[in-house]
């Protein structure tokens, strides 16, 4: 099994502040792919194909990485980008998620 | 559009057998997997196992002796049983559209206890 571990796991930005949201694999994936997910609410493709936005997604946000160190970046933080971000690897089976990184608005 | 719906009961007894569906609308199952995923309260996601579609599964090792995904696509319907429920089972649990995880249900919460 492919163990994703998110860093950090909690943090606060101020707006326009930039923030890096780290997930690394303990084996090499193809590919990490991103959800956003608010409080209630479903997981929302955030980015996939590691550097690809979602529908909808604001450009502030991009993807990057390879191997087993991907990265989700905000180039200036907004209020309604507070919500916990989820990497998925569904390179292998079984298919994992990271434990998640808590985004708080400072 | 596409939608995905779960439905089943909220309350489980612990060593029973949980029944779930979920029913998609806007996309054939012939032609696209369905995932199942849970989070357990104030929990991370736990990817639980796909059908495919060819009708292939695939499952969470840590689940597998538990867990049977299935489907009946003349009624668009995707069905999860896991048996020998636990309290450490009560969680919400979605449907997801594969192979892209692109489109969500709202979720159904299970709770386990007597």
């Amino acid at each position: 099994e492919i163990v994703l571990t998110q860093s950090p796991t909690t943090m606060a930005a101020s707006p326009g502040e930039k923030v890096t949201i780290t997930c690394r694999a303990s084996s090499s994936v193809s590919y990490m792919h991103w959800f956003q997910q608010k409080s209630g609410t479903s997981p929302k493709p955030w980015i996939y194909d590691t550097s690809k936005l979602a529908s909808g997604v604001p450009d502030r946000f991009s993807g990057s990485g390879s191997g087993t160190s991907y990265s989700l970046t905000i180039s200036s933080m907004e209020a309604e980008d507070a919500a916990t971000y989820y990497c998925l690897q569904r390179s292998s089976y079984p298919y994992t998620f990271g434990a998640g990184t808590k985004l708080e608005l400072k | 559009q596409v939608q995905l719906r779960e439905s089943g009961p909220g309350l489980v007894q612990p060593s029973e057998t949980l029944s779930l569906t979920c029913t998609v609308s806007g996309f054939s199952l012939t032609s696209y997997g369905v995932n199942w995923v849970r989070q357990p309260p104030g929990k991370c996601l736990e990817w639980m196992g796909v059908i495919w579609g060819d009708g292939s599964t695939a499952y969470n090792s840590l689940l597998k002796s538990r867990l049977s995904i299935s489907r009946d696509t003349s009624k668009s319907q995707v069905f999860l049983k896991m048996n020998s429920l636990q309290t450490e089972d009560t969680a919400i649990y979605f449907c997801a559209r594969g192979p892209h995880f692109d489109y969500w249900g709202q979720g159904v919460m299970v709770t386990v206890s007597s």
